[in-house]
């Protein structure tokens, strides 16, 4: 299975930038595409999908979310953060299978 | 628009099956593969298999080969999950989930069931 590792939490101001990553135990690039994909939960709720294809905005998602990367290494960024971004972030991987990462919690600072 | 409409809460108990729903809406529901996925309380999320109403094909992960059954009944547009042999392990949070047509992610999830295995 390609695993995926996500730093457990992260802490930030509001009006600052927020980046978290994403690595892959091996590349989920094929070609052009990048099989890295977000997900914004909050308590009690579904996940929601922010970004596909590691860079593309999912439809209704505001565009201070962006993400990047390739191969093994991806980050998925805010700014600013609001609010309301206060939420776990998972990526999932589509190259094997289907996996995700553990998530990463966004705390206010 | 799409919405996916997931059954309520169960309490069951150790050693028996469960059977939950996902009814779908606002799409043809034969021509998206719907998942499923689990989320233990506090836990990530690990995917369980796929299952394609149009023909009702599927694929698991193999840790829950043996665990878990899809079927889906076009005329309902509804998709289910049996989870047979049930433990504490199995408490937890179960999603259905759409891929996208020709993509590689979910682009809607159901609200989720909590299914609690206890005595």
């Amino acid at each position: 299975d390609i695993v995926l590792t996500q730093s457990p939490a992260l802490a930030v101001s509001l009006g600052q930038r927020a980046t978290i990553s994403c690595r892959a135990s091996q590349s989920v690039s094929i070609s052009r595409y990048n099989l890295m994909h977000w997900y914004q939960q909050k308590p009690g709720q579904q996940p929601k999908l922010l970004i596909y294809r590691a860079s593309n905005l999912a439809s209704g998602i505001p565009a201070r979310f962006s993400g990047s990367g390739s191969g093994t290494d991806f980050t998925l960024t805010i700014n600013p953060v609001q609010a309301d971004d206060i939420a776990t972030y998972y990526c999932q991987q589509s190259r094997e299978s289907y996996t995700f990462g553990a998530g990463t919690k966004l705390e206010l600072k | 628009q799409v919405q996916l409409q997931q059954s309520g809460a169960e309490l069951v108990k150790p050693g028996s099956s469960v059977k939950i729903s996902c009814k779908a809406s606002g799409y043809t529901f034969t021509s998206y593969d719907m998942h499923w996925i689990k989320q233990q309380p506090g836990n990530g999320l690990e995917w369980i298999g796929w299952i394609y109403p149009g023909n009702g094909n599927t694929k698991y992960n193999q840790k829950f080969n043996g665990k878990a059954t899809l079927t889906a009944d076009k005329s309902s547009s509804t998709a289910y999950m049996q989870l047979s042999s049930l433990t504490s392990e199995d408490s937890a949070v179960y999603f259905c989930a759409r891929k996208g047509l020709r993509s590689y992610y979910f682009d809607y999830w159901g609200q989720g069931v909590m299914v609690t295995v206890s005595s």
